[in-house]
């Protein structure tokens, strides 16, 4: 079955300080990857998302992803972290041509200022 | 540009209720998906609808339904609601033939009781 892993569940850090979220999934056919972020009291957004191409992509608010396709992996980055950050983070994955999106369990990301 | 909408925000019912959810899909978007969140959790699918009809379900039982109107709303069904049903009920609008940019609305937080 696929399944898509999130190893940190909590990770708090303080502002300036660069983040890596790790997200692994197992499916080993082609695939579409996405990172979503949600705001305290506010509805899941799209950050970025990789379908072909460049591995790294970038997306909103300087959060990169890099598609490393031997490692399953597509982990999500961002160089120095604002207090306006703190939200939790999903990472979701497509097989191509299905219709849905499998969601990771989330990353809860915490900056303090 | 219209963003997804749900109704109600909360609701809470008691086992063995009934319960329907509602959802307006972005303005242009004529596919609709329908995913829940527990606690601690990332999103799983339920159902997608296109074009009123069923186009996909995940993993969950018959007793989750739904309906895709003609103006592209929708309604999830719960029926002989359990306690494990308790969750963050999410709606995601999308266009056909690009179901992969998924735009989400603010959710309904069920509680069952």
């Amino acid at each position: 079955a696929q399944s898509v892993s999130q190893h940190n569940h909590h990770v708090i850090l303080s502002e300036a300080a660069s983040l890596e979220l790790g997200c692994n999934y197992s499916y080993g056919g082609t695939v579409n990857l996405f990172w979503y972020v949600q705001y305290p009291g506010q509805h899941l957004q799209l950050l970025l998302k990789y379908f072909s191409g460049d591995p790294l992509v970038k997306g909103i608010k300087g959060f990169e992803a890099e598609f490393i396709k031997s490692k399953f992996s597509f982990n999500l980055r961002k160089p120095s972290v604002q207090w306006s950050d703190t939200a939790e983070y999903f990472c979701a994955v497509r097989r191509t041509g299905a219709n849905n999106l499998f969601f990771g369990t989330g990353t809860r990301l915490t900056v303090i200022p | 540009e219209t963003g997804v909408t749900q109704s109600p925000t909360h609701l809470i019912k008691t086992r063995g209720q009934q319960v329907t959810l509602r959802c307006s899909s972005q303005s242009g978007h004529n596919t609709v998906s329908w995913y829940q969140q527990a606690l601690g959790q990332g999103p799983q699918f339920i159902f997608q609808y296109y074009r009123e009809e069923e186009n996909g379900r995940g993993n969950f039982p018959p007793r989750f339904s739904g309906l895709q109107f003609p103006n592209y709303s929708s309604e999830l069904n719960v029926n002989a609601l359990e306690l494990d049903d308790s969750a963050l009920y999410l709606c995601a609008s999308s266009l056909g033939g690009r179901e992969y940019e998924q735009y989400f609305g603010p959710g309904t937080r069920l509680t069952v009781t």
